[in-house]
């Protein structure tokens, strides 16, 4: 059971446009919220996160974006770069208990100069 | 501050051998938690631990199993390998794993003939 779902294998979008990661999770409990970025050869690297208080968070060019009702949740790059061109891994957890870290399959992003 | 290091690099093994990595959590860090990665699987969990006590176990056979000293550093094992087991093994480390950021280390690279 794929508790945090990850749809688009893959995303193309040219220099200085706005890319749009998109995840979606089933598991209500989860209360905490990552996103990583995946050079290969290489450990993910954290980008951001988010708490369930909040539906919205920014730092730079990065804003991730959760609608609680929806179970979904967004990462936006603004503009878009060519060292952007990674793989996006986006995790969720719960911050009561000792729940551990579920992740997506990716999304593996282009950005086209 | 030091990151998370991972060590050896790479390995090649052949099947019916063991295999044991190596991870440092980045200093203060109580938690550390081993992470699968293969194609198109993304992060699959495999343990956490915390205070040299497993807490929590994802869905691995019994061949994969681990360790954590009172430095918080953690090992991982892998017995009797298998072709499927060829993976990039990652490493992650957190304060108290309750909830918080996890930061990555570089991973180690299995390959099994």
């Amino acid at each position: 059971d794929q508790q945090v779902k990850q749809n688009s294998p893959s995303l193309s979008v040219q220099e200085g446009r706005i890319s749009i990661l998109n995840c979606d999770y089933t598991n209500s409990m989860f209360d905490y919220f990552l996103w990583y970025k995946k050079y290969p050869a290489e450990g993910p690297t954290f980008l951001i996160s988010i708490s369930s208080i909040k539906d919205k968070n920014e730092d730079g060019r990065f804003t991730v974006f959760l609608n609680k009702s929806a179970k979904h949740l967004s990462l936006h790059i603004v503009p878009s770069q060519p060292g952007d061109s990674a793989v996006y891994f986006c995790a969720a957890t719960t911050t009561s208990g000792t729940y551990k870290y579920i992740f997506g399959t990716g999304t593996r992003l282009k950005v086209l100069a | 501050k030091a990151g998370v290091t991972q060590t050896p690099r790479y390995l090649i093994k052949t099947r019916g051998q063991q295999v044991t990595l190596s991870c440092s959590p980045i200093s203060g860090h109580r938690s550390v938690s081993w992470y699968q990665q293969t194609p198109g699987q993304g992060l699959q969990f495999l343990f956490e631990y915390f205070s040299e006590t497993q807490r929590n176990k994802g869905n691995f056979p019994g061949r994969f199993s681990g360790r954590q000293f009172s430095n918080s550093r953690s090992e991982m094992n892998v017995s009797t390998l298998e072709l499927g087991d060829s993976a990039l093994y990652l490493c992650a480390s957190s304060l108290q794993g309750r909830g918080e950021t996890q930061y990555f280390g570089p991973g180690t690279r299995l390959l099994v003939l």
